[in-house]
């Protein structure tokens, strides 16, 4: 069982660089989101999609834009990235509220 | 934004012992759950509580949802080195559809 695949793992940009986080469930799960874990702060909501070709901001989504390509793949941009934006982005799905949300393992990114 | 606050942060205990962890806010939630994660890894589903009053036991973990539905409590007996790692909770909020979470209590259990 596939469940929720991220990628790349690990990734090192320089200030001003672009790049996208893929994310694809293979569990026909209606929701998909994208948090970021820092140390102290926990996991912090970036930007959610409740199905297919809808999107909405989470709790800090300033600097992030996404993408529901399909009902299967999430992908998130840093158009531009930053230092602060240094951190372990994880991508997760649940059929619907309240359900279990399946989680990726995770792509660590720094920025420097 | 509902909040919910997780305590303690930090929790260190002898293998045996038995502890409490806390999941609280100001603002009352349709339901709660309770993930575990591991270093490297992405959280895993404990429990859903979704009835105040509600209790639910795991082998050695209880969970606990209160009678209002603002805040929940995560009990183990007996603590295990395999029961180390950080417990999350979380609830519905971030958005209509959004999950929120808690900071989350790093728990290690020392042999």
């Amino acid at each position: 069982n596939a469940g929720v695949t991220q990628t790349p793992k690990f990734q090192v940009l320089k200030t001003g660089q672009s790049m996208t986080l893929q994310c694809a469930q293979d569990m026909n799960h209606n929701s998909m989101y994208w948090y970021r874990q820092d140390p102290g702060m926990g996991l912090r909501l970036i930007y959610y999609s409740a199905s297919e070709g809808t999107t909405d901001k989470g709790e800090v989504p300033n600097g992030y834009n996404v993408s529901r390509l399909n009902k299967r793949e999430f992908s998130l941009r840093l158009e531009s990235a930053a230092p602060s934006q240094t951190s372990v982005y994880f991508c997760a799905s649940r059929r619907i509220r309240n359900t279990e949300a399946f989680f990726g393992q995770g792509t660590r990114l720094t920025v420097v | 934004t509902q909040l919910l606050e997780q305590s303690p942060q930090f929790l260190s205990i002898q293998e045996g012992e038995n502890l409490t962890v806390y999941c609280n806010s100001s603002s009352v939630f349709s339901s709660l759950q309770w993930y575990r994660q591991e270093p490297g890894e992405g959280p895993v589903l404990l429990v859903t509580v979704v009835t105040g009053g509600e209790v639910k036991k795991l082998k050695r973990l209880t969970f606990q949802f209160g009678d209002a539905r603002k805040d929940s409590s995560l009990h183990i007996t007996a603590a295990q080195p395999g029961d180390t790692g950080l417990y999350l909770c979380a609830g519905p909020g971030g958005g209509a559809d959004g999950l929120t979470f808690g900071k989350g209590t790093h728990l290690i259990i020392q042999p």
